[in-house]
């Protein structure tokens, strides 16, 4: 596609629910990042899958959250046993080749744990 | 650990003028530079890159990168209220995971 697609674009769900969020990255992009963005707070990262690599899992807030690629393809994020404090935008983004590229953002999956 | 410092503002101009926003970053490998656009909202879109000392220019806006003094700053030029969003900054290279500031909050008053 001509852009990172995203999906949900908004989840409600309630506390202890699993939840799934989808990204898309461009076509041809090998990184792929996932980001928290709390409101009014900055990018959390925390995720990086690069190609058929091992991913960097160094900023999952907790063993609840895991995440998902095949090969260069779609990438899913999910949470277990949701808490309110983990209603956020999750961001997720992808670059062509690995972090010194310019990273291209999908509009984001708002999450709202009630 | 890796920081990208940011004021986190606001920062309000009037119409026309020119807003800078500046960024100071620590981890002196870093090589790329980068400046996103956040509207409230919304994702961040890209507004500059930047790779060596200097400046450089595309439309109203400039990136100016000095690696001696850990600093990009960018201006934007003959701003207008359509600018008013959160700016990113954001450094990459010293490893595979950019980092990012918190943003400068720019306000852009008619």
């Amino acid at each position: 596609g001509a852009g990172v697609s995203q999906s949900p674009s908004n989840k409600v769900t309630e506390k202890g629910k699993d939840v799934e969020l989808r990204c898309d990255p461009i076509s041809g992009h090998t990184a792929l990042y996932w980001y928290r963005q709390r409101l009014g707070q900055g990018l959390e990262f925390l995720i990086y899958f690069q190609g058929n690599s091992a991913p960097d899992k160094s900023g999952l807030p907790s063993d609840r959250f895991s995440a998902e690629r095949t090969g260069e393809s779609v990438s899913t994020l999910t949470i277990q046993r949701t808490q309110q404090e983990d209603s956020a935008v999750y961001l997720c983004a992808s670059s062509l080749v690995r972090g010194a590229d310019t990273q291209y953002f999908g509009p984001g999956t708002r999450l709202t744990v009630l | 650990q890796k920081e990208v410092e940011q004021n986190s503002g606001p920062l309000s101009v009037p119409e026309g003028a020119i807003a800078s926003l500046n960024c100071t970053y620590s981890d002196r490998v870093s090589q790329s530079f980068f400046w996103y656009r956040q509207y409230s909202g919304k994702s961040p879109e890209l507004i500059m890159s930047i790779y060596s000392n200097g400046d450089k220019e595309d439309g109203r806006f400039t990136a100016q990168l000095n690696k001696a003094s850990q600093y990009v700053s960018l201006l934007i030029r003959d701003s207008q209220p359509s600018d008013s969003a959160t700016y990113l900054c954001a450094a990459g290279g010293g490893s595979y995971i950019p980092t990012f500031g918190r943003g400068t909050s720019l306000i852009v008053h008619p």
